[in-house]
């Protein structure tokens, strides 16, 4: 299986930039994911980016994708306390399957 | 739509109990895939399903078995159950593989003592 990695936990004071990191395995995977989940409930698609792209901007969000180190980043401004949750990047490589990051748990202090 | 829908959402077994998950979709979704997640260890693939009739293994199938007999169901069935398949499940369903988004259901946290 694919190995994608996270750190386990990030936390950031209301307002403040989050940058959530991941690094993934497969270069020839067409799409990266950023997937959130809130406490007791399943995952949720909160943006995704198109492997030929290096940026893309989605009101509070910026995903980061850096091909060559197969590093991708979820930036998120202006940290509210509801953007706390569990956040999960994917990778889909050839084939049926998505691989997701162990997550980072995303703890925003008021 | 309900989108996908699991049942129970909590259950606790004893050893050597079995199971079944109950995992429905509503979205004509072709791809149907099922998870577990365990504490700092991300999601894991346990099997995945590309059409009714159609299953096959993902990264973590022993000790588990599915069928897919309609577009819709996806029941995902723990044989002889041990304290390992301790673990919150989800199901999921997309249009297509490579397609941007899977669809979660709310997951079965199941424990084995």
């Amino acid at each position: 299986g694919e190995d994608v990695e996270q750190s386990l936990f990030l936390s950031v004071r209301e307002g403040d930039s989050s940058v959530i990191n991941c690094t993934y395995t497969d270069s020839s995977s067409t799409y990266l994911y950023w997937y959130k989940q809130e406490p007791g409930a399943g995952l949720q698609l909160l943006t995704y980016i198109f492997s030929n792209m290096d940026m893309k901007q989605d009101q509070r969000l910026t995903v980061l994708l850096n091909k060559k180190d197969k590093h991708l980043s979820l930036r998120i401004a202006d940290t509210q306390t509801g953007d706390s949750a569990i956040y999960f990047c994917a990778e889909t490589p050839p084939g049926n399957q998505f691989y997701f990051g162990t997550g980072t748990s995303l703890t925003v202090i008021p | 739509n309900a989108g996908v829908t699991q049942t129970p959402k909590f259950r606790i077994l004893k050893i050597g109990q079995s199971m079944t998950l109950q995992c429905t979709q509503d979205m004509n979704h072709n791809y149907m895939y099922w998870y577990r997640q365990d504490p700092g260890m991300g999601l894991k693939l346990i099997y995945y399903s590309v059409g009714a009739g159609i299953t096959d293994k993902g990264e973590v199938p022993n000790g588990y078995n599915v069928s897919r007999s309609t577009t819709e169901d996806f029941p995902l069935r723990l044989e002889l159950a041990a304290p390992s398949q301790t673990s919150v499940y989800f199901c999921a369903s997309s249009y297509s593989p490579g397609s941007y988004e899977q669809y979660f259901g709310p997951g079965t946290r199941l424990t084995v003592t």
